[in-house]
């Protein structure tokens, strides 16, 4: 069965700083993995994916993820945190098939300080 | 990106009527949609999968008969939630996946929170 992880429910940074926000995951074969950010009482909005290739992943507002095969990981980075991406972000996976849902994480709360 | 379009936005209604919720994907065809619902600060629970022009395959644990799913169409989706509860209050998002992208991405509607009075 398919299964993702977030370890952390909330991550706290300083606007400037770098920002992890971490996802490891389960599945059979290989894996497409995925980051959402949700904004309260709004749906998700894609950010990024990885599918093969490059392990590192460049997406929207400035983020990125590694995929990590080893480690089955792919966490969500960016170099320099803002105010304005505090909110919740949802790393997601599912199976190489046709059809098939995503399956999420429970979520991790960022939250960016000024 | 493709556009996934929800309606409606809010709705409160009176426990034991029906509410009807629309998924339109606006810019391309969608043979399968997907419904979701989002209990307050958790994560999103995969309802069913809604097939074009054929039965949803609902997750276990999901009352069909509760929970009724149609799409007439390829841009069309719809959850109806009947004989509505307090319970059944909660954030019901839609997901679709545009068949000609690569990597297979949802693409979500803005969601529709629902309250049971």
């Amino acid at each position: 069965a398919q299964s993702v992880a977030q370890p952390e429910d909330q991550v706290n940074v300083a606007e400037g700083n770098p920002l992890t926000v971490k996802c490891t995951y389960s599945v059979s074969g290989n894996p497409y993995l995925f980051w959402y950010v949700q904004y309260p009482n709004r749906g998700l909005q894609f950010l990024l994916k990885y599918i093969t290739g490059d392990n590192l992943v460049k997406g929207s507002y400035g983020f990125e993820a590694e995929f990590n095969k080893s480690q089955t990981s792919f966490h969500l980075k960016k170099p320099s945190a803002l105010v304005s991406d505090s909110a919740l972000y949802f790393c997601a996976v599912r199976a190489n098939q046709a059809g098939t849902a995503l399956i999420f994480g429970k979520g991790t709360t960022l939250s960016v300080s000024s | 990106g493709a556009v996934v379009s929800q309606h409606p936005s809010w709705v409160i209604c009176k426990s034991g009527t029906s509410v009807k919720i629309e998924c339109r994907s606006l810019d391309f065809q969608a043979t399968t949609m997907f419904w979701y619902r989002q209990f307050p600060k958790q994560s999103l629970m995969l309802m069913a999968t809604s097939n074009e022009g054929s039965k949803a395959t609902y997750e276990q644990g999901v009352e069909k008969d509760k929970f009724l799913i149609n799409h007439a169409s390829l841009t069309l989706s719809t959850l109806t939630v009947t004989s509505a509860h307090p319970e059944d209050s909660s954030f019901y998002i839609c997901s679709a996946r545009d068949p000609t992208g690569v990597g297979g991405e949802l693409f979500f509607g803005e969601g529709s929170r629902l309250t049971v009075l």
